[in-house]
């Protein structure tokens, strides 16, 4: 079965400082990967997609993702936090016998002034 | 662009009461998913819709619910009767395709009495 783990629950950074939040996934086939954040009271927004292609992946408010196909990774990264990406933020993959997207338990990335 | 919008943003309601609630995605976006969002069990896929027509509705929990899109710009998700146990975060998201991005509401926040 496809699935996504995100192993920490709660990722602490400075502002200004480079941040990562991990993904790992379990596929079969070639893997469909995202990441989506969702700020309190709000819905998911996306902020970077992962279907072929280059291995470093960029997208929305200046975060980015790696590929890492020998480690079954996809972790985001952002070179300098800000306050206000204080989020709770998922990862995804597309489940390709079902089309539908599998969920990460989530992130909560809090940034500190 | 609206985005995709949900109706009511808030219920609070008695256990045993017939609940609905109501999306509509964003223009010309074809694929329609239905979300609950739980402390206990995180984002769970309920029913997903493509044309107007269900895929998959593996996700429902149980037959107190049930989904309908009538038309490519309306769905609605209720529950009949209404249990404690419903009570969570309810979103629904839109794409131009199944296997394309996903664009989430703001979600409907049900409590259940």
């Amino acid at each position: 079965a496809q699935s996504v783990a995100q192993p920490e629950d709660q990722v602490n950074v400075a502002e200004g400082n480079p941040l990562t939040v991990k993904c790992t996934y379990s596929v079969s086939g070639n893997p469909y990967l995202f990441w989506y954040v969702q700020y309190p009271n709000r819905g998911l927004q996306f902020l970077l997609k992962y279907i072929t292609g280059d291995n470093l992946v960029k997208g929305s408010y200046g975060f980015e993702a790696e590929f890492n196909k020998s480690q079954t990774s996809f972790h985001l990264k952002k070179p300098s936090a800000l306050v206000s990406d204080s989020a709770l933020y998922f990862c995804a993959v597309r489940d390709i016998n079902t089309d539908k997207l599998i969920f990460g338990t989530g992130t909560r990335l809090q940034v500190f002034p | 662009d609206a985005g995709v919008i949900q109706s009511p943003r808030h219920e609070v309601t008695e256990m045993g009461q017939e609940v609905t609630l109501r999306c509509k995605p964003i223009s010309g976006h074809n694929s329609l998913f239905w979300y609950r969002q739980t402390m206990m069990r995180g984002l769970e896929l309920l029913i997903y819709f493509n044309n107007n027509v269900p895929i998959d509705d593996s996700g429902m929990p149980e037959d107190r619910f049930s989904a309908k899109m009538p038309n490519a710009s309306f769905s609605t998700l209720k529950i009949q009767p209404s249990e404690p146990r419903d009570s969570a975060v309810y979103f629904c998201a839109s794409s131009t395709g199944s296997l394309e991005t996903q664009y989430f509401g703001p979600g409907t926040r049900l409590l259940v009495l």
